[in-house]
């Protein structure tokens, strides 16, 4: 998708591994969000970012951290990688924050065995 | 608790017709409502928003309305084609403590016969 990119797009890693996932955007938007996908769950926040530095927990954080130490990277770190955590995710940018449609990337689909 | 409902049903109508997708929630109070567009294997595409204070709002061959007593939007494609075939999300941006989010349906899967 213009201006956001994540990588890998696919992974398959094991139990109790460390994973990184990273957004990349070109776009300057402020805020960076990473959400998972699951079916019959849908789309639920992990992380956002609102600034350099400047992160919050979304709804399911619990075995995930985040990092931005730069206004166009969001990193995404599993710490200890479990099964529960397969799933596709996604991050997205926001220029406002609020009241503003989200533009998402493509995805990285990652697989725990 | 707080509840975002979207037809977990598909939804298959003919090339032509309008399709219908409704989006009810309870326990939020949105300022804005949004809807999304996902095809498979992508990201979702943002299509609409709607401010809380508007009725309806119309894009092309999309229209959205919102009603804040009912608590519910629907999303009308009106000369439906078969490339509208996906699944819709319909999001809340609503203040859920240390912030606006946007809080997501699990969606609703449209498919355009010919």
């Amino acid at each position: 998708d213009a201006g956001i990119t994540q990588s890998p797009r696919h992974k398959v890693t094991e139990t109790g591994t460390p994973v990184t996932l990273r957004c990349h955007q070109t776009e300057n938007h402020r805020y960076m969000y990473w959400y998972r996908q699951d079916p019959g769950h849908g789309l639920r926040l992990i992380h956002y970012s609102y600034g350099v530095k400047d992160t919050d927990k979304g709804e399911v954080s619990d075995g995930y951290s985040v990092s931005r130490s730069k206004t166009e990277d969001f990193l995404l770190t599993l710490e200890s990688a479990t099964s529960s955590q397969t799933s596709v995710y996604f991050c997205a940018i926001s220029a406002l924050g609020q009241g503003d449609g989200y533009t998402f990337g493509s995805g990285t689909r990652l697989t725990v065995v | 608790s707080q509840k975002i409902e979207q037809n977990s049903e598909a939804l298959n109508i003919q090339e032509g017709k309008t399709a219908t997708l409704t989006c009810n929630y309870t326990n939020y109070s949105p300022a804005y409502l949004q809807w999304y567009r996902q095809d498979p294997g992508r990201g979702p595409v943002f299509l609409l928003l709607i401010r809380e204070n508007e009725k309806e709002k119309r894009k092309e061959r999309l229209k959205v309305t919102f009603d804040t007593t009912l608590k519910q939007s629907l999303f009308h494609i009106t000369a439906s084609q078969p490339a509208d075939s996906a699944t819709y999300l319909c999001a809340l941006d609503a203040f859920t403590g240390g912030g606006n989010k946007l809080t997501f349906g699990t969606g609703t899967q449209l498919k355009v016969e010919l």
